[in-house]
């Protein structure tokens, strides 16, 4: 079965310069959700999009940026990047609470970004 | 608002042995409740979930009961195995996004 695709899964950036990081949710799924990970913590919600509209939106710095294209795909981008910002984010994607709150959240591998 | 609490790890065990990992939950309403596991240098994977009080999730020996009266989710597995190792997620979807506890590493040695 389909699952979600992240890409790309490993990337490496210097500071102050830009990173995207790009999700393609499990088809006829019409949430999507954007996550970070530090080292040994837990998930952090960042946001996340309903039918291509943001729908919630979490701990997320006014550096980062995220939409939904018409594919349903969507993408994080993140600028004047920190040292602080490397972290694994996960993108996942489910049906809306809206339709059963026991519907699973489906997560992608999850993007490993280093910022030195 | 809605939290998850689990308890701290590392939790160590030895291969067969019983395993508990407690789960707690603070919510509005009815929420549904997960675990997920996250093997080394993995993503996130669905382990077993619960959308009703009394209602019981299980895969792959795992076992964890929707405990309303007490707002407990607590993850059991009769005889683990080395391969368990990973860190387990509680996590609680009351509105659309997933609301993680902290994590508890599990450590099992042969």
């Amino acid at each position: 079965a389909a699952g979600v695709i992240q890409s790309p899964r490993h990337l490496i950036k210097e500071k102050r310069e830009t990173a995207t990081l790009k999700c393609y949710p499990i088809p006829r799924h019409d949430t999507v959700y954007w996550y970070q990970q530090g080292p040994g913590q837990d998930p952090q919600f960042l946001i996340s999009f309903y039918e291509k509209m943001q729908s919630d939106k979490g701990s997320i710095p006014d550096r980062f940026s995220a939409q939904q294209f018409s594919d349903y795909h969507s993408e994080l981008n993140m600028s004047s990047l920190e040292l602080g910002d490397s972290a694994l984010y996960f993108c996942a994607s489910s049906l809306s609470v809206g339709q059963g709150a026991g519907n699973t959240i489906y997560f992608g591998e999850g993007s490993w970004l280093t910022v030195v | 608002g809605n939290s998850v609490t689990q308890m701290e790890g590392p939790v160590t065990l030895s291969e067969e042995a019983f395993l508990t990992i407690n789960c707690t939950y603070t919510a509005t309403g009815y929420p549904s409740l997960f675990w997920y596991v996250q093997y080394p240098g993995e993503g996130l994977q669905l382990l077993l979930k619960a959308t009703k009080a009394d209602d019981k999730g299980s895969n792959k020996g795992f076992e964890a009961t929707y405990r309303k009266e007490t707002t407990s989710f607590h993850l059991e597995k009769g005889s683990v195995q080395v391969s368990d190792s990973a860190v387990y997620f509680c996590a609680l979807r009351n509105t659309d996004k997933l609301i993680f506890g902290t994590g508890t590493r599990l450590q099992v040695f042969p």
